[in-house]
């Protein structure tokens, strides 16, 4: 019964340097989204995966940004070239389909710094 | 477009009565649901409005009006574990993938 991991929950890169962010949803949830949340702000939508259609990319900032879904398990989000307005903590969350998506369960996220 | 409106802060007094507001204004609307987030933390459910009322779950309850695009989280007793983000968030009507739409989140601080 794990919840949702995220890897790693750390991260300090350079400036330029590309970055892979891991999540792991919960077991039989087929949805799952990606957020980006800056300190002291809201969380911003990324790119959410559902099943096996095609994902919903419009909240993916620039082309610098990408991410991939295996099957309905494990989720990579790429930064390419990462700038230091990158930084910021990135949250993965599950939900048991499109119906339940009113109900996300969240990952500890990856806080990425980029100096 | 979306936009959703909530304080940024709210500060209440230990045993008291806080209500958190949310404004909202979608193409379509399906449901207002509502997160907590303590500092580092990550965002937790609390509740979720299809229906127009009230929905009541332990100290916490949550009101929508779909005429007036308005809900508010109400928390009672309020504890000092309560000082954390509240985030409101809209699902909405659209053809193909249907993301959740957050609000910025308001900040409750509970005193002494």
């Amino acid at each position: 019964g794990a919840g949702v991991s995220q890897s790693p929950s750390n991260k300090v890169t350079e400036k330029g340097k590309d970055v892979e962010l891991r999540c792991d949803p919960i077991s039989g949830h087929t949805a799952l989204y990606w957020y980006r949340q800056r300190l002291g702000q809201g969380l911003e939508f990324l790119i959410y995966f559902q099943g096996n259609s095609a994902p919903d990319k419009s909240g993916l900032p620039s082309d610098r940004f990408s991410a991939e879904r295996t099957g309905e398990s494990v989720s990579t989000l790429t930064i390419q070239r990462t700038q230091q307005e990158d930084s910021a903590v990135y949250l993965c969350a599950s939900s048991l389909g499109r119906e339940g998506l009113y109900e996300q369960y969240f990952g500890p996220g990856t806080r990425l710094t980029v100096t | 477009g979306q936009s959703l409106e909530q304080p940024s802060e709210v500060t209440a007094v230990e045993g008291a009565i806080v209500q958190i507001n949310c404004t909202y204004q979608t193409s379509g609307f399906y449901g207002l649901s509502w997160y907590q987030q303590h500092d580092g933390g990550a965002p937790t459910f609390l509740s979720y409005n299809a229906l127009d009322g009230l929905e009541e779950t332990g100290r916490f309850s949550s009101f929508l009006s779909r005429s007036d695009s308005y809900g508010y989280l109400l928390l009672q007793e309020l504890q000092m574990k309560d000082s954390a983000s509240y985030f409101c968030a809209v699902r909405v009507l659209s053809t193909g993938n249907t993301p959740l739409v957050f609000g910025k989140g308001t900040r409750l601080s509970v005193i002494a």
